[in-house]
């Protein structure tokens, strides 16, 4: 199985701050790397496809890149709507594998 | 707009069998996509436990695959999970998802998830 290792596990920030979330697969994945943000209570959803990829209807703030086996994901100016879980996860081999996620909490 | 639904028992007994079903409306299960099961135990990350084709083609997490069985019902457009000798350790909120293939785009996403449904294992 593909390991997926994100960092920071959690973070404090404030309304306004630059975010950096940062995913590594345990071999090179290629973009075959999604994102998802999770809010308590509530269903995954998806952010960012194939690496880079904005889904439709995600605020253009949020950014994602890398390739192999490093990755980014990016929240340019962090809203109040945004303190939430965010997970990664590779499709490029079977089984599907996430990253363990990053908790984005409000300082 | 795909909404997908997930209903069956909330509760299953040690060494039972925990069964589930996703309804699929607004889009047929016949599309060009796979459909997956995923869960998460309360407090705990997210793990992929396997997915079916229309065509009844599936593929399932290793570590689960003795003990899953994951079936279509074209006819109901729904597909369903049975995840056999459960534990305390299967006490997970269950999802369905439409694990989707862009065209041209590197491998595949979850773009349409239930809404999840709690499953604990206890006598």
């Amino acid at each position: 199985d593909i390991q997926m290792t994100q960092s920071p596990s959690s973070l404090s920030a404030s309304v306004g701050d630059r975010v950096t979330i940062t995913c590594r697969a345990s071999q090179s994945i290629s973009n075959y790397l999604n994102w998802y943000q999770q809010k308590p209570g509530k269903a995954p959803k998806l952010l960012i496809f194939a690496a880079s990829s904005l889904q439709s209807g995600v605020p253009s703030r949020f950014s994602g890149s890398g390739s192999g086996t490093d990755f980014t994901l990016t929240i340019s100016s962090l809203q109040p709507e945004d303190f939430a879980t965010y997970y990664c996860q590779q499709s490029y081999s079977s089984p599907r594998t996430f990253g363990q996620g990053t908790k984005v909490e409000i300082k | 707009q795909v909404q997908l639904q997930e209903s069956g028992p909330g509760l299953v007994k040690p060494s039972g069998t925990l069964s589930l079903t996703c309804a699929v409306s607004g889009g047929s299960i016949t599309s060009s996509n796979w459909w997956s099961w995923v869960r998460q135990p309360p407090g705990k990350g997210l793990e992929w436990i396997g997915e079916i084709y229309h065509s009844g083609s599936t593929n399932y997490n290793p570590s689960l695959k003795s003990r899953v069985t994951i079936s279509v019902d074209k006819s109901k457009n729904q597909f369903s999970l049975k995840l056999s000798s459960v534990s305390a350790a299967d006490t997970a909120v269950y999802y369905c998802a439409r694990d989707w293939t862009g065209i041209g785009v590197a491998g595949t996403s979850f773009d349409y998830w239930g809404q999840g449904t709690l499953v604990t294992v206890s006598s």
